[in-house]
């Protein structure tokens, strides 16, 4: 899948900061952050549409989104902690209504040490 | 409790077999997609259901919102069909999905 592309792929981090990148080439309006820990289905974090934030589920405050335009969101990530060790999806659907299928990206796997 | 339960958790095939996974919703849900995580962990999109059945390739899928239930039929089985299947329900409050803990299959030669 080459339409929604994440990076970094891999990252393995002690208590730093760093921020992953997402950007979809599907034209689509609602871009989501997924946390998937190991053995469990993917937990939404967040959800924009159209660069609006409107879901904001309990995340810790270390973790920021940021969507600078309607194809690209960021998440940057400060003083990570060992249970942030997941592996983050970027999602896209056309909007955040009911009703749309939902994409994902190839994942940033995240190892804190 | 679990909103959204898949059954069986686990699941190995021989090749050429047919198998159907179920996903039983305690929530009223409107839609479902079902997913499959690759071995490389990638999530595919496999199905988007409203109430009814739709069909590709070898797989056929089933929602039936009265009973709260949603089912996914693979025939002929291949290897590149092994992985972790997940289904994921939506309730008409705003679009947040409610993801099962998935059905992990193998398929052997």
């Amino acid at each position: 899948n080459t339409k929604i592309t994440q990076s970094p792929r891999y990252l393995i981090l002690g208590r730093a900061n760093k921020s992953l990148e997402c950007e979809q080439h599907l034209g689509h309006n609602a871009m989501y952050w997924y946390k998937q820990s190991a053995e469990k289905p993917p937990e939404l974090m967040f959800l924009y549409n159209l660069k609006q934030l409107i879901r904001n589920e309990t995340v810790p405050s270390r973790f920021i989104p940021e969507c600078p335009d309607s194809s690209k969101l960021l998440l940057h990530i400060s003083a990570v902690d060992p249970e942030d060790s997941a592996v983050y999806f970027c999602a896209s659907s056309p909007d955040s209504f009911s009703g749309n299928t939902l994409y994902f990206g190839e994942g940033s796997r995240l190892i804190v040490v | 409790g679990d909103k959204v339960k898949q059954s069986p958790s686990a699941l190995s095939l021989q090749e050429g077999t047919n198998s159907a996974l179920r996903c039983n919703f305690s929530i009223a849900a409107t839609t479902v997609q079902w997913f499959l995580q690759n071995p490389r962990g990638s999530l595919i999109n496999l199905f988007y259901l409203v109430p009814g059945t739709k069909e590709n390739g070898r797989l056929k899928s089933a929602f039936d919102s009265k009973e709260s239930y949603s089912t996914l039929h693979i025939r002929d089985a291949q290897l590149e069909d092994s992985g972790t299947y997940f289904c994921a329900a939506e309730r008409n409050m705003g679009y947040k999905l409610t993801f099962g803990t998935g059905t992990s299959l193998l398929v052997d030669p």
